[in-house]
């Protein structure tokens, strides 16, 4: 059955180095988003794609860097260059562009990534 | 500068009664609504949506109220049930702009809290 998956659930880093975290989905989409959650707080956009090989940054890019070289996959990496890692990132999929008829517009999510940095 | 907001952190009912959750917008350009139930340590799951040519959609105890005028849409649930305990998020899509293509904005979140 379709769906989205994220790996691991729960990822421990030690300060200053980069991590990886995986998201795959068999939804046949097109356009894959990540985000960040803190506790008591919304979701923030990190980085979408709407095709292969194009991304462009969200609303809190800085830190993180992405690829999307399958259109199945669409990784993301947190670099030491962000400030404040520690957080519940979560991965998204949805089809290109809204159809008029507003069937299965919706964005579905991966179960999530809790990144600790100790 | 909060585009889609929740002004309610939290909201507590009694299982049976009405929940009421409302959430505000302030980009006119966003054409589409979307409400998602998030449970901790888990991915949010789509709830219900509405265009912003309707003014209201229903699917069973969810209902989805959209008044364009104030930029207000709310989500009743009806009855509540405690399995409705969760953290609701309401989202909002640039739908006229192509290249933000299923972009969504989120708001903060209400958690809800039903007393069986």
């Amino acid at each position: 059955d379709g769906g989205i998956t994220q790996s691991p659930k729960y990822l421990f880093r030690k300060e200053g180095q980069n991590v990886t975290l995986s998201c795959e989905q068999n939804l046949n989409h097109d356009a894959m988003y990540w985000y960040r959650q803190d506790p008591g707080q919304g979701l923030r956009l990190i980085y979408y794609s709407q095709i292969v090989n194009d991304f462009q940054k969200g609303d809190i890019a800085e830190g993180y860097s992405v690829s999307r070289e399958k259109k199945e996959s669409f990784p993301l990496t947190v670099t030491s260059a962000q400030k404040n890692p520690t957080a519940f990132y979560l991965c998204a999929s949805s089809i290109r562009s809204p159809n008029r008829d507003y069937v299965n517009n919706e964005q579905f999510f991966g179960p999530g990534t809790r990144l600790t940095v100790l | 500068d909060q585009q889609v907001k929740q002004n309610s952190p939290s909201l507590s009912v009694q299982e049976g009664r009405i929940s009421i959750l409302n959430c505000d917008y302030t980009n006119s350009m966003f054409d589409y609504f979307l409400w998602y139930k998030k449970y901790p340590a888990e991915g949010p799951t789509f709830l219900i949506s509405i265009s912003s040519i309707k003014d209201k959609n229903e699917d069973g105890r969810f209902t989805v109220f959209l008044n364009k005028s104030a930029k207000h849409l709310s989500l009743h649930i009806v009855p509540s049930q405690p399995g409705d305990s969760a953290v609701y998020f309401c989202a909002a899509r640039w739908g006229v702009i192509k290249a933000a293509g299923n972009k969504l904005t989120f708001g903060g979140g209400t958690r809800v809290l039903v007393k069986p």
